[in-house]
């Protein structure tokens, strides 16, 4: 296990599809988030999950996305109707408790056209 | 919800300089303060962390440094060398721990010339 892995690493779509991201975070790590950012600006969270549970959702997060946990292990994030302002970097990050802070993956870019 | 504010947006040194980056916070209950480095196309890394109960954490040539009563906490890198070249995110949390929600400040690019 050597850290968080996002896939696909980019996505392209043209607007109106549909997307899917999925993040592996550590195994032994059972909070997970997932965060987008933007060009210039700072990671913007978006939603976490306790093992399988999500605990809280951001408001920026219309009803278009949606997030699970299913195992408790891997996460999918999921865009439907994708939009040009959906483009962005989805970056998933998992911690520990008690651990020294997140432990971030590579992230999706996604690319609305 | 929490704000966090970060400057400069920008910031260019000599090697061997000093670069101070500061960031301002809204929310009086926030208690755990990260810095990450991004690199160019990589992911953001946890370089240093300062909780509440402290005013000043070091590790070699980086440090941080907390101010409560004003809502401000500040990095500091010293002798700055080109490997430091990167955007440098603040943050801030309410969580009990380190695994908390963090808010991120906008970043800060950082460049270091030989």
């Amino acid at each position: 296990d050597t850290g968080v892995s996002q896939n696909p690493r980019h996505k392209i779509t043209k607007r109106g599809q549909n997307v899917t991201f999925r993040c592996d975070p550590i195994s032994e790590h059972n909070r997970l988030y997932w965060y987008r950012q933007t060009l210039g600006q700072g990671p913007e969270f978006l939603t976490y999950f306790q093992n399988e549970a999500q605990l809280e959702k951001s408001r920026l997060l219309s009803d278009r996305f949606s997030a699970e946990r299913p195992k408790g292990s891997f996460s999918t994030l999921e865009i439907q109707r994708t939009e040009q302002g959906d483009s962005a970097m989805y970056l998933c990050a998992s911690i520990a408790g008690g651990s020294k802070g997140y432990t971030f993956g590579s992230g999706t870019r996604l690319t609305v056209v | 919800g929490e704000n966090v504010e970060q400057h400069p947006s920008t910031l260019s040194v000599q090697e061997g300089d000093s670069a101070v980056i500061k960031c301002t916070y809204s929310d009086s209950a926030s208690n755990y303060f990260p810095w990450y480095k991004q690199e160019l196309g990589k992911r953001p890394q946890l370089i240093i962390d300062i909780r509440s109960n402290v005013g000043e954490k070091k590790d070699q040539r980086i440090a941080v440094t907390l101010n409560k009563t004003a809502k401000h906490f500040s990095l500091h890198i010293t002798e700055t060398q080109p490997e430091d070249s990167a955007v440098y995110f603040c943050a801030a949390s309410k969580g009990t721990d380190s695994w908390g929600k963090l808010q991120f400040g906008a970043g800060t690019q950082v460049v270091v010339t030989p």
